[in-house]
């Protein structure tokens, strides 16, 4: 199977820092989404980027995919995107494998 | 657009004992997920249907694990019997296609006791 690795494992930044989390993967992908899991447990979309750059708001997205790699930037952080960042990868067109996360604390 | 909607919640139950999930997936789409999430780990797939056919259960414990989607459109997991290590959080997705954008529900929260 393919290898999720997503880095660094924990963060912990000053409200209004800026932050880089990191999802490499170890074979082709045909698509790649990343996600924000807030502290009730949900869920939420932040991007589906298979290639390219994206941006909404204070996020924007990289994925490098020659190069098996997609970087999540936040700007300007605030304590309401505290939570845990996955990247979630879809190999052989049906196989669904999410990374074990960045665990991000914003401190005001 | 209304979301995924799962229920219940929460459910605690014993050991041995069977519980069953519901699933109402986004109106349209045609491939519906079930997700464990074991507490400080990422979502692990269990099943991946594509209307009501099943694309991949390779990782369901089918012996005590099962699905369905019988119309292709809402689904039910069930578990029977439940074991200690089963307890997580199971979340339900969905997608309009089957590598499109992946949308969750809330999930339902099992305690094994």
């Amino acid at each position: 199977g393919i290898q999720v690795e997503q880095s660094p494992p924990d963060l912990i930044l000053q409200e209004g820092a800026n932050s880089t989390l990191r999802c490499n993967f170890s074979d082709s992908v045909n698509n790649l989404q990343w996600f924000h899991q807030n502290p009730w447990g949900q869920l939420i979309n932040l991007f589906y980027i298979p290639s390219g750059t994206k941006q909404n708001g204070r996020l924007s997205a990289t994925t490098v995919a020659t190069e098996r790699y997609s970087l999540l930037y936040i700007s300007s952080s605030q304590t309401t995107d505290s939570g845990v960042y996955f990247c979630a990868v879809v190999y052989n067109f049906n196989k669904f494998y999410f990374g074990s996360g960045t665990k991000l604390n914003v401190k005001p | 657009e209304a979301g995924v909607a799962q229920s219940p919640r929460y459910k605690i139950i014993e050991k041995r004992q069977s519980v069953a999930f519901w699933c109402n997936p986004i109106s349209g789409h045609a491939t519906l997920y079930w997700y464990q999430q074991i507490l400080g780990q990422g979502p692990k797939l269990l099943i991946q249907f594509q209307n009501n056919g099943v694309v991949d259960d390779s990782q369901l414990p089918k012996d005590r694990f099962s699905a369905e989607r019988l119309k292709g459109v809402d689904s039910t997991l069930k578990i029977q019997p439940a074991k200690l290590e089963d307890s997580a959080v199971y979340l339900c997705a969905s997608s309009l296609v089957g590598t499109g954008p992946q949308h969750f529900g809330d999930g339902t929260r099992l305690s094994i006791l």
